[in-house]
């Protein structure tokens, strides 16, 4: 089955700077690869997904690339502010295409003003 | 993004008692899930909520630990039953909107068992 591994656990920026945190997966066939923001005592909220026939995904200060031949995806912000400090974490849908996703371990951003 | 209601938002149980969290949805969907998020640790899925059908599990999750109902395409319970400690987690009923297919969390249920 699907299997995905996401590093950092912990990334610690300064306000203004950029941050990226990256994914691999492990079954070729997935087709969705979503990434969500989670903060303290919230549910996991959408901010970008890509699928596999697309390298690459902006909006505003958010972007996403995939690399379909290494299999793996990069989240990155730009002009990170104090309010994107939270737990980010990647997803595939294991070539389910219904949704039914496979997480990685999360990254905890910390962006310092 | 869509709009989900999980009730309740939070709740403290008894060990040996049984749970039921509710996911509303505010639109007609397929495909529904539940997911558990054990403290500071990621999610894992639980099983996918069938309509009108039995839901299927993944593995480690059996059905007379989390009963699960789907009687339409915009409700879905999951039970939790004969809690212990090691029950304490955040349980998410997540969506896949058809009409995008793009994937959405409720704000969990935050459940501690004493």
């Amino acid at each position: 089955g699907e299997n995905v591994e996401q590093h950092p656990s912990t990334l610690s920026v300064q306000e203004g700077d950029s941050a990226v945190i990256k994914c691999t997966y492990s079954d070729s066939a997935s087709n969705y690869f979503p990434w969500y923001k989670q903060e303290l005592g919230k549910g996991p909220q959408l901010i970008i997904d890509i699928r596999s026939n697309v390298g690459e995904k902006k909006d505003q200060r958010i972007a996403v690339t995939l690399n379909k031949t290494a299999k793996h995806f990069s989240l990155h912000i730009t002009e990170t502010q104090p309010e994107d400090s939270a737990v980010y974490f990647c997803a595939a849908d294991g070539s389910s295409n219904t949704g039914k996703l496979i997480f990685g371990q999360g990254t905890t951003l910390q962006v310092k003003p | 993004s869509a709009v989900i209601s999980q009730k309740p938002s939070r709740d403290i149980c008894q060990r040996g008692t049984s749970l039921t969290i509710q996911c509303q949805v505010d639109s007609q969907v397929t495909m529904m899930f539940w997911y558990r998020q054990q403290p500071g640790q990621s999610l894992t899925l639980i099983a996918t909520a069938n309509q009108g059908s039995e839901a299927t599990y993944e593995s480690g999750f059996v059905i007379d630990k989390f009963p699960i109902s789907r009687p339409n395409l915009t409700f879905s319970t999951l039970t939790v039953s004969n809690m212990s400690p090691e029950d304490s987690s955040i349980y998410l009923c997540s969506v896949y909107r058809d009409r995008d297919s793009k994937a959405f969390f409720g704000q969990g249920t935050r459940l501690t068992v004493v």
